[in-house]
């Protein structure tokens, strides 16, 4: 069966300091990946897409920066935290389709504070 | 663009009450799909349903119902016989079959609180 990690749960960080989340995905090949973000009592936005290693679509212009250095291995980063990069950080993976249709499944989350 | 609205922040219901979450979206696709998903107090959130756009069927699922209206563009989600372990945040996305998007477009979510 199909599991997604993700990892830290949950981080603290000071403004101005590197991110680096992780997420992988076991038992698929060839995933669609996606980092969304959560902030506070907020819906869900979207911030990153890849269809394949190396290939990275990016949503929102802002500091943040995604890489997909293997094929089930996607990584979210910044160079430099901002107060307003704080929020709920979920992983996604999809079946590679064609057509958009295919469901989303969600790794646990990381819960991002800069302070 | 695909919008997806969802007009209630958060509902408040005691157990075994009905509850109504509403959704409506806006794409100007003829072939997309909807779905719902629930985010338990944990994080993770979990796919409840997905519904394509040529399907305009109800679809129920033992306490949980979907009535899909391509006429009014809402896809809502009723919850019968609430209980406490449905309190979450539910989550209604959309996604255009043939854009070069491949991602879903997420509503801003409803809170549900069941009282016991």
């Amino acid at each position: 069966s199909q599991t997604i990690h993700q990892w830290p749960a949950t981080l603290v960080q000071p403004v101005g300091s590197p991110l680096s989340l992780e997420c992988t995905v076991e038992g698929t090949s060839n995933p669609n990946l996606y980092w969304y973000r959560q902030a506070a009592g907020r819906g869900l936005q979207l911030l990153f897409y890849s269809v394949g290693i190396g290939q990275i679509s990016s949503e929102v212009p802002q500091n943040l920066s995604a890489s997909r250095p293997q094929d089930r291995q996607f990584i979210l980063s910044s160079k430099k935290l901002l107060l307003s990069d704080s929020g709920f950080y979920l992983c996604a993976w999809s079946v590679r389709a064609v057509r958009t249709n295919e469901k989303l499944f969600f790794g646990s989350g990381t819960q991002l504070s800069v302070l | 663009a695909q919008k997806v609205t969802q007009a209630q922040t958060e509902i408040s219901v005691v157990e075994k009450e009905d509850v109504t979450l509403d959704c409506v979206y806006e794409t100007r696709d003829t072939t997309y799909y909807l779905f719902w998903y629930k985010q338990p107090p944990s994080g993770e959130l979990v796919f409840l349903i997905r519904r394509n756009s040529f399907d305009e069927q109800n679809e129920i699922s033992g306490r949980y119902s979907w009535n899909f209206q391509k006429s009014t563009s809402s896809f809502n989600f009723t919850i019968t016989a609430s209980q406490v372990v449905d309190s979450a945040v539910y989550f209604c996305a959309l996604s255009e079959a043939y854009t070069g998007r491949r991602a879903l477009t997420f509503g801003s979510g409803t809170r549900l609180q069941v009282q016991p």
